[in-house]
């Protein structure tokens, strides 16, 4: 079956770091970018980045550059997102998602990260 | 980089058409023909409905159909059903491999 296949839920406490997971299986890992979405409790969709797993070539939002740090091992067919000092609005959803073509085909269910004030 | 513009809420009843806005500018909506929407029932991952402006994935719905004028791209469901009760969010290609979402539009079916 494709899919991708993220982490558990996480609480964590602020100024920790955090390194949550996606895992793609049924399909080529390397021939997909792999993006991530972040939706805040009742909120919306944000685009947050997106990385190459076959280069780790990988852009970010302006909004998120500088916050957040996208990384790939291609031998274990696994997208990682990491933050380095967590806040409170931190707290939310993370998707990761398979782009094709110009579009994401392919969501992960989600891995939440609360982050208590 | 700023959230594409989508009306919180519309509304219809069984049957009824409801069409969703999406408002961007010449740099994402307006520049690509790259827009795709996604639907998302509440606890559940968003599903991709509408690709490329107004091309369809297998299995989806052909009451489900998008357009494009402009800075301004549309999503319609025709035929409203009970199960269309959800949250509508668009997407639109930005340059340089980047992606901005819509702020998304929560349908309610009467």
């Amino acid at each position: 079956e494709v899919q991708l296949v993220q982490s558990g839920a996480e609480v964590k406490k602020p100024g920790e770091s955090l390194r949550i997971s996606c895992k793609g299986s049924g399909y080529t890992f390397t021939n997909y970018w792999i993006g991530w979405v972040r939706q805040m409790p009742g909120k919306g969709l944000e685009w947050m980045g997106i990385i190459y797993p076959g280069d780790s070539d990988s852009r970010y939002s302006p909004s998120f550059q500088g916050q957040v740090t996208i990384s790939a091992d291609r031998s274990i067919d696994t997208a990682y997102l990491r933050w380095n000092s967590l806040k409170a609005s931190d707290t939310a959803m993370y998707h990761c998602v398979r782009l094709s073509g110009w579009h994401y085909d392919l969501w992960g269910r989600g891995t939440l990260v609360t982050v208590p004030s | 980089q700023s959230a594409l513009t989508q009306p919180r809420s519309v509304s219809g009843s069984p049957g009824q058409s409801v069409t969703i806005s999406c408002t961007g500018i010449s740099s994402d909506v307006g520049g690509y023909n790259y827009v795709s929407w996604y639907q998302q029932h509440p606890g559940k991952a968003p599903k991709f409905i509408i690709y490329d402006v107004s091309e369809r994935p297998s299995g989806v719905p052909d009451r489900f159909s998008g357009s494009k004028s402009g800075n301004t791209a549309s999503l319609t469901i025709s035929g409203l059903q009970a199960e269309d009760e959800a949250d509508y969010y668009c997407c639109s290609y930005a340059g340089s491999y980047t992606w901005v979402f819509g702020g998304g539009t929560q349908v309610t079916v009467l």
